[in-house]
């Protein structure tokens, strides 16, 4: 069974569209996350939610707005995609600070 | 700003030989993990190490970490095809309550069958 999962896993829009990546957990988690990871490979936390409530939001536009509607969900809406957003997101789930699991990420291309 | 800076960027070896990847990172830690990302795919989980540990040991994993140079290295013995991959270190940082793992900028490894 999929721990951690992405839907879907490619995305192509173009700009000015909104669109939703879906992430789903099944290890019981009580910690989810968001990555963005760039062409370069450089990994960076855009989001984290504990028990459904958001604790950390880094500089990111406020475009992205995640949603959790329980623990074991942590979707990412993005409204007005722009060309920058191209990038493969992650979503990642952990208990407490310890090992973090991730899904195989979504690759989202704005033509 | 970038927690962990990883050297080298990219490493190429032949099977059967070790690799050793570097990673520095600025502020005090609870933990530093290292994980795998193969191409196209999300990252593995390797080995964790806590602040108050100097060595790790999991199969043909070492991991060091000294604190006081704010530094760990991980070595992969007996290197194979299958290692190819990138490798990432991240830290939890201390006292933040962020719950969230700074990575590394990953170092590149191509081990050559």
């Amino acid at each position: 069974d999929t721990a951690v999962s992405q839907t879907p896993k490619y995305l192509v829009t173009q700009m000015g569209n909104d669109k939703s990546i879906k992430c789903e957990q099944n290890l019981g988690h009580d910690t989810m996350y968001w990555y963005k990871q760039d062409s370069k490979k450089f990994l960076k936390i855009m989001f984290s939610y504990n028990n459904k409530e958001l604790i950390i939001n880094e500089t990111v536009p406020n475009r992205f707005s995640p949603k959790s509607p329980d623990k074991a969900h942590l979707n990412l809406h993005i409204n007005s995609l722009e060309l920058g957003d191209s990038a493969v997101y992650f979503c990642a789930s952990s208990r407490y600070s310890y090992e973090q699991y991730f899904g195989p990420g979504t690759r989202l291309t704005v033509t | 700003s970038q927690q962990g800076e990883e050297d080298p960027q990219a490493l190429s070896i032949q099977e059967g030989e070790n690799a050793t990847m570097n990673c520095s990172y600025k502020t005090s830690i609870n933990n530093l993990q290292w994980y795998r990302q193969n191409s196209g795919r999300g990252l593995v989980h390797l080995i964790l190490i806590r602040s108050n540990e100097r060595e790790k040991h999991s199969g043909r994993l070492r991991v060091t970490l000294d604190t006081s140079k704010k530094s760990s290295s991980l070595l992969i013995t007996a290197s194979r095809a299958a290692d190819t991959a990138s490798y990432f270190c991240a830290t939890d940082a201390k006292d933040t309550g962020r719950r969230a793992l700074t990575f590394g900028s990953g170092t590149r490894l191509q081990v050559q069958p």
